[in-house]
């Protein structure tokens, strides 16, 4: 079956613009991350949500950064008035249930790399 | 939070050789216990995982050891081939409390001929 997917793969923009990360999670997991992988670093949490349900978002950076996940199933991460630092790749992961069978792998997608100029 | 730090940064092997990569953690509390390979460009693939109620774990070359009193584990590649040449991450997990993986800062492994 397919695994995660991600769009863009690569996105280039100007200090100011909004942008936004589509992912595709593997069918039927219901839980899905985003993660931010600095050049060099290992990913780093940004959010989680179960289902539509935001979880955690503890690792949001600033208020710029938004996620939604409405129908428990593809998730958009937005970054209102990209600064360079928010220069990554984002990652995105899915997984079944947490604890459901004991079942903790997190499968990642390949990724998004933003280059804000 | 839990904090993890991974060494070494860099690794170079022959082929043929093992390497080990070693990652220890701060909260006790973590029970989970991944370990992703990610070559440039490319997804973290997941590689091998243990948890908390088991000490080792074996998959062909690649093993991990755990020791819960020392908060330390460790990835051992045996007869390293070119193909593993990649970057390792290591990371842990509260699957009680906490949703998120907290890694490691990666080890880049060069297999070299």
């Amino acid at each position: 079956g397919a695994g995660v997917s991600q769009s863009p793969r690569y996105k280039v923009a100007k200090r100011g613009q909004d942008v936004a990360l589509r992912c595709d999670p593997i069918s039927g997991h219901v839980s899905l991350f985003w993660y931010q992988q600095a050049l060099g670093q290992g990913p780093e949490f940004l959010t989680y949500f179960q289902n539509e349900a935001q979880l955690d978002k503890s690792g949001l950076p600033s208020d710029r950064f938004f996620a939604e996940r409405p129908e428990g199933s593809v998730s958009t991460l937005k970054i209102q008035r990209t600064q360079q630092e928010d220069s990554a790749v984002y990652l995105c992961a899915s997984s079944l249930l947490l604890g459901v069978r004991k079942n903790y792998e997190q499968y990642f997608g390949p990724g998004t790399r933003l280059t804000v100029t | 939070g839990e904090n993890v730090e991974q060494h070494p940064s860099t690794l170079s092997v022959q082929e043929g050789d093992s390497a080990v990569i070693k990652c220890t953690y701060s909260d006790s509390a973590s029970n989970y216990f991944p370990w992703y390979k990610q070559e440039l460009g490319k997804r973290p693939q997941l590689i091998i995982d243990i948890r908390s109620n088991v000490g080792e774990k074996k998959d062909q070359r690649i093993a991990v050891t755990l020791n819960k009193t020392a908060k330390h584990f460790s990835l051992h590649i045996t007869e390293t081939q070119p193909e593993d040449s990649a970057v390792y991450f290591c990371a842990a997990l509260n699957t009680g409390t906490a949703s998120k993986l907290t890694f490691g800062t990666g080890t880049r492994l060069q297999v070299t001929l």
